[in-house]
């Protein structure tokens, strides 16, 4: 079974310029989680969604961080504008149902320079 | 909110030997206790949990031990190997069932 797959790997952009991620989760899972985590940290959970719709995004940057989750499969995560305390490991999850085990990817690594 | 606190954040042990962290939890509500650990350049990866209804789980050389009275939980690990070595992070659940982790505790495993 193939695991959750995040691309880039790494990105490197400087400060008040735009980025997105691309999160694809395991097949069939229903639920999709996007976590910051930074240098040092635990995961911070960004936005959760449960198919393509958002159950939880309370803790998601709104004037900047913007997340979409189309036909309930894959996921991107967009920052606009970036500001330097966005450097951190961006991670995506998924798992089967909410409150079943979350898989993670290997997550994007952002530098803002 | 839930606040979680893991200690300690380091630990050297030598092979062979066991390790033990300690988190510990404020929400009552919690029900979900997961230990992930995490390699350098990957994702966190869930190696045993427990539920509120269970004191203990053992899996192999891994087990979890909960108190939900003291609102606490400690992920042990016997006869620990060099590939042990990583970061742990516990990660109880809240009210509203998102996981909150903990700052983690780098484990060294010294051959």
């Amino acid at each position: 079974e193939a695991g959750v797959a995040q691309s880039p790997r790494y990105k490197i952009i400087e400060k008040r310029q735009s980025v997105a991620f691309w999160c694809n989760p395991i097949s069939g899972h229903a639920t999709l989680y996007w976590y910051q985590q930074i240098l040092g940290q635990g995961p911070k959970l960004l936005i959760q969604f449960q198919n393509n719709g958002v159950v939880d995004d309370s803790q998601l940057p709104k004037d900047r961080f913007s997340a979409e989750r189309l036909k309930g499969v894959d996921s991107t995560l967009k920052i606009q504008p970036a500001k330097l305390e966005d450097s951190a490991v961006y991670l995506c999850a998924s798992s089967p149902r909410l409150l079943d085990t979350q898989y993670f990817g290997p997550g994007t690594r952002l530098t803002v320079l | 909110g839930e606040n979680v606190e893991q200690h300690p954040s380091t630990l050297s042990v030598q092979e062979g030997d066991s390790a033990v962290i300690k988190c510990t939890y404020s929400d009552s509500a919690s029900n979900y206790f997961p230990w992930y650990k995490q390699e350098l350049g990957k994702g966190p990866q869930l190696i045993i949990d427990i539920r509120s209804n269970v004191g203990e789980k053992k899996d192999q050389r891994i087990a979890v031990t909960l108190n939900k009275t003291a609102k606490h939980f400690s992920l042990h690990i016997t006869e620990t190997q060099p590939e042990d070595s990583a970061v742990y992070f516990c990660a109880p659940d809240d009210s509203s069932y998102k996981l909150i982790f903990g700052s983690g505790t780098r484990l060294l495993v010294r051959p």
